[in-house]
């Protein structure tokens, strides 16, 4: 199994590009997340989908839109890239809810832009 | 969103020290308590968790403790070794139970 897998790896946009970040598991888990990882501001939440056809807003979900295409996939799209938004994202998946099963995460992008 | 201080954020040992970090939550609701460990280019790992049923809870040299009335709960690492120098992450699950709060970490050298 490869578990949790995110592409690309590394990314460069401008300012005003827009991109879409993929993740899939292959665990057959309910529950997938978006986090975003920031120098000492550890992981925040973007976005999470508790199940398939569902998505709901995390802590910082402004400049960004999710699509959870099935139960395997679920994308990150930013449509208007700006500065603020290079970081590190992360994708992960749970079995089902937080509160009751561990999150597995995927190796994460790179996202730098100028 | 709701939360969580981790404290200290950077913490340096010798080899063979224990090394404890804390968190605090503000989310009375919050009944599920992970932590993870994150190596320099790596993605998070859990190492241990912790439901609020429970005071304690080890896995060889290292234990999780909870105290659910001043709400903190910690992680103990002992006999530390160089291996273990990473960035440590608490989390706490939110109101809704679909999601984790994560403090901002702890990044712990263990020096030889």
């Amino acid at each position: 199994n490869a578990g949790v897998t995110q592409t690309p790896k590394f990314q460069v946009l401008k300012t005003g590009q827009s991109m879409t970040l993929q993740c899939a598991q292959d665990m057959n888990h309910n529950s997938m997340y978006w986090y975003r990882q920031d120098p000492g501001m550890g992981l925040r939440l973007i976005y999470y989908s508790a199940s398939e056809g569902t998505t709901d807003k995390g802590e910082v979900p402004n400049g960004y839109n999710v699509s959870r295409l099935n139960k395997r996939e679920f994308s990150l799209r930013l449509e208007s890239a700006a500065p603020s938004q290079t970081s590190v994202y992360f994708c992960a998946s749970s079995m089902d809810r937080a509160a009751l099963y561990e999150q597995f995460f995927g190796p994460g992008t790179r996202l730098t832009v100028l | 969103g709701e939360n969580v201080e981790q404290h200290p954020s950077t913490l340096s040992v010798q080899e063979g020290d224990s090394a404890v970090i804390k968190c605090t939550y503000s989310d009375s609701a919050s009944n599920y308590f992970p932590w993870y460990k994150q190596e320099l280019g790596k993605r998070p790992q859990l190492i241990i968790d912790i439901r609020s049923n429970v005071g304690e809870k080890k896995d060889q040299r290292i234990a999780v403790t909870l105290n659910k009335t001043a709400k903190h709960f910690s992680l103990h690492i002992t006999e530390t070794q160089p291996e273990d120098s990473a960035v440590y992450f608490c989390a706490a699950s939110n109101s809704s139970g679909y999601a984790l709060n994560f403090g901002k970490g702890t990044s712990l050298l263990v020096t030889p």
